[in-house]
């Protein structure tokens, strides 16, 4: 266990309903991450919160929501999805927000879109 | 931007036969080269890591080198065993503050009795 936990580990949604996918650390970091992993693909970094506050976003549609109510929990709520978002969705931490501290990976979401 | 480049993408090898993957990244100033490993229905996982300043660290069976010139960085599994089998991803920085790393795109190392 590497102390990040996400749930659910499997989710099979419609491309007209709304679901929520939620990680929590239990490393006292300070900083969290979403990444998309889809196959033959790098990992692609959607979004990063530094103590609470989205500090990036690379160009995640809008369909993709985040929510940082407080350093240890880490949400995405996704809406109107399309077939292509389906992938593996993982969160990360790092107790600080610097590329140079080791990242901690939950074990992920793996989520299809029909 | 940073863009991190590597290869193979697959590599199947015999149980103690060693096994290598490169890296390539084209910031110049990038400074942190760690390694994932994610085994089948996990996230990925550190199992070393190598900063500018040297050029070589190992542990164990893991060696990692580096090439600041060349601009390229390497992974060497040495005595292979079946439980190595995984997917293993480089990644770098990028010369900005607070942005997270740039990985490559994975190689799937197969590892066989």
């Amino acid at each position: 266990e590497t102390g990040v936990t996400q749930t659910p580990r499997h989710l099979v949604m419609g491309m007209t309903n709304k679901k929520s996918l939620k990680c929590e650390q239990h490393l006292g970091h300070n900083a969290m991450y979403w990444y998309k992993q889809s196959a033959k693909k790098p990992l692609e970094l959607m979004f990063v919160y530094n103590f609470k506050e989205q500090t990036e976003n690379n160009s995640v549609p809008s369909r993709f929501s985040p929510e940082c109510p407080n350093s240890s929990h880490l949400f995405l709520h996704l809406h109107t999805l399309q077939p292509e978002d389906s992938a593996l969705y993982l969160c990360a931490s790092s107790l600080e927000l610097e590329s140079s501290y080791e990242q901690y990976f939950g074990p992920g979401t793996r989520l299809t879109v029909t | 931007g940073e863009n991190v480049e590597q290869h193979p993408s697959t590599l199947s090898v015999q149980e103690g036969d060693s096994a290598v993957i490169k890296c390539t990244y084209s910031d110049s100033a990038s400074n942190y080269f760690p390694w994932y490993k994610q085994e089948l229905g996990k996230g990925p996982q550190l199992i070393i890591d190598i900063r500018s300043n040297v050029g070589e660290k190992k542990d164990q069976r893991i060696a990692v080198t580096l090439n600041k010139t060349a601009k390229h960085f390497s992974l060497h599994i040495t005595e292979t065993q079946p439980e190595d089998s995984a997917v293993y991803f480089c990644a770098a920085t990028p010369n900005q503050a607070g942005t997270a790393l740039i990985f490559g795109k994975g190689t799937t190392l197969s590892v066989s009795s």
